[in-house]
């Protein structure tokens, strides 16, 4: 069964720049997050989706940060505009409902230059 | 906010050692999980514990949900090399947080 899957594996850019970070979840999930992982911070929350629809969104950032889930197999996480402090992995994980064991992709390194 | 702390931050052991990560948080839990990240992996679940007291064993692997929830903690008897990476506690709910995480590594 395919788990998680993220794309892209890598990223570099440059500060200013539009990134754009996908997501496909397990199929079935109903649950789907997504997590920032630095040294500094851990591992951290961003927003999760319960069917599609944002729960909390109180681990975002700032306005330059946005996620949106058009259907059930999709997610992005948006940053715009980017800056080197953004630099970071990326997780999505999905989860059957939102209290059960999460699945996590292979995550995208973003590098902001 | 609710948090959850994790003790040790590093635990450097010689093979065969034991090791112990503990959990800690402020609040009663409704239930806590635990997760592995090996160096350059992503996070994977190994448990999830709900009752008060519980106990769980997973070969050489213990885990323990304190009786007042608020607490938990993973053993591991006799590390092997394969036990390096990180050992995350994560509490689940209305609201989700990672601990801060337990970075192991076993010295052959």
């Amino acid at each position: 069964d395919a788990g998680v899957i993220q794309s892209p594996r890598h990223e570099v850019t440059e500060m200013g720049q539009e990134v754009t970070l996908r997501c496909k979840p397990i199929s079935g999930h109903n649950s789907l997050f997504w997590y920032r992982q630095t040294m500094m911070r851990g591992l951290e929350l961003l927003i999760y989706f319960n069917n599609n629809v944002p729960i909390d969104d109180s681990g975002m950032p700032e306005d330059r940060f946005s996620a949106k889930m058009p259907n059930a197999s999709f997610s992005t996480l948006k940053i715009q505009p980017s800056e080197p402090r953004d630099s970071a992995v990326y997780f999505c994980a999905s989860s059957g409902q939102h209290n059960q064991p999460q699945h996590f992709g292979d995550g995208t390194r973003l590098s902001i230059l | 906010g609710q948090q959850v702390m994790q003790i040790p931050q590093y635990q450097h052991v010689q093979e065969g050692e034991d090791f112990t990560t503990y959990c800690n948080s402020s609040t009663t839990l409704s239930n806590i999980q635990w997760y592995k990240q090996r160096p350059g992996g992503h996070p994977v679940f190994l448990i999830q514990l709900v009752k008060s007291g519980e106990v769980k064993k997973q070969k050489r692997l213990t885990f323990q949900f304190g009786e007042a929830k608020k607490n938990s903690s993973l053993h591991i008897t006799a590390t092997q090399t394969t036990d390096v990476g990180t050992y995350f506690c994560a509490v689940t709910g209305n609201q989700f947080y990672f601990g801060t995480g337990t970075s192991l590594t076993v010295i052959p």
